[in-house]
């Protein structure tokens, strides 16, 4: 098992620029979630999909964030223009009927 | 919106000593997880409760859900120096669905050797 696997590990980009963070869950989970974590706010969730459908985005900060879940082994983050405030770790995370979550290794975004 | 109080903040104890951190919530909870997180990684899940008044155990971890099920409780006998990282508390958001969790503040635990 190879466990969900984020990329990239980290990311330095300008303001303004798109930024997109991939993720593949672990083969068989059914429920993928994107969470970020900053020293201030601690580990938000953004959104989770259920069967590659989003179902709860209301933690998505604004506009500028969507998400994509194409298929089953498959998610992206997207942040279009980012901002500094956007710098933190994203986490992806999948589970299996409720199950606790497996999380990724993150990916560190800086925004300059 | 819910609300995870997770104390203390931070802890800074001697190799072999015990440690204890307890969560507490604004609303009942039917599932209480525990998890850390290593620096640079993402958290791991550590220990689940699923029943008020349950104890459960990994190795030197001991966890309990509270009997008024608003609150738990994670206890590490004898540290060492890998106990070091950070460890949340979690729950069902709203008390409802496991799927959509929350996330306390983090206990930043560091070990002395």
């Amino acid at each position: 098992d190879a466990g969900v696997i984020q990329s990239p590990r980290h990311e330095v980009t300008e303001m303004g620029q798109e930024v997109t963070l991939r993720c593949k869950p672990i083969s068989g989970h059914n429920s993928l979630f994107w969470y970020r974590q900053t020293m201030m706010r601690g580990l938000e969730l953004l959104i989770y999909f259920n069967n590659n459908v989003p179902i709860d985005d209301s933690g998505m900060p604004e506009d500028r964030f969507s998400a994509k879940m194409p298929n089953a082994s498959f998610s992206t983050l997207k942040i279009q223009p980012s901002e500094p405030r956007d710098s933190a770790v994203y986490f992806c995370a999948s589970t299996r009927l409720g199950q606790g979550y497996t999380f990724g290794s993150g990916t560190r975004l800086t925004v300059v | 919106g819910q609300q995870l109080n997770q104390s203390p903040q931070s802890m800074f104890i001697q190799e072999g000593e015990d440690v204890s951190m307890n969560c507490t919530s604004s609303s009942i909870f039917n599932t209480w997880l525990w998890y850390k997180q290593d620096p640079g990684e993402g958290p791991v899940l550590l220990i689940a409760l699923y029943k008020a008044g349950e104890l459960t155990s990994n190795g030197r971890l001991t966890a309990q859900f509270g009997i008024t099920r608003k609150d738990s409780f994670l206890n590490i006998s004898a540290s060492i120096p890998s106990d070091v990282g950070i460890y949340f508390c979690a729950g069902p958001y709203s008390g409802g669905s496991n799927y959509k969790l929350t996330f306390g503040k983090g206990t930043l635990l560091t070990v002395n050797p």
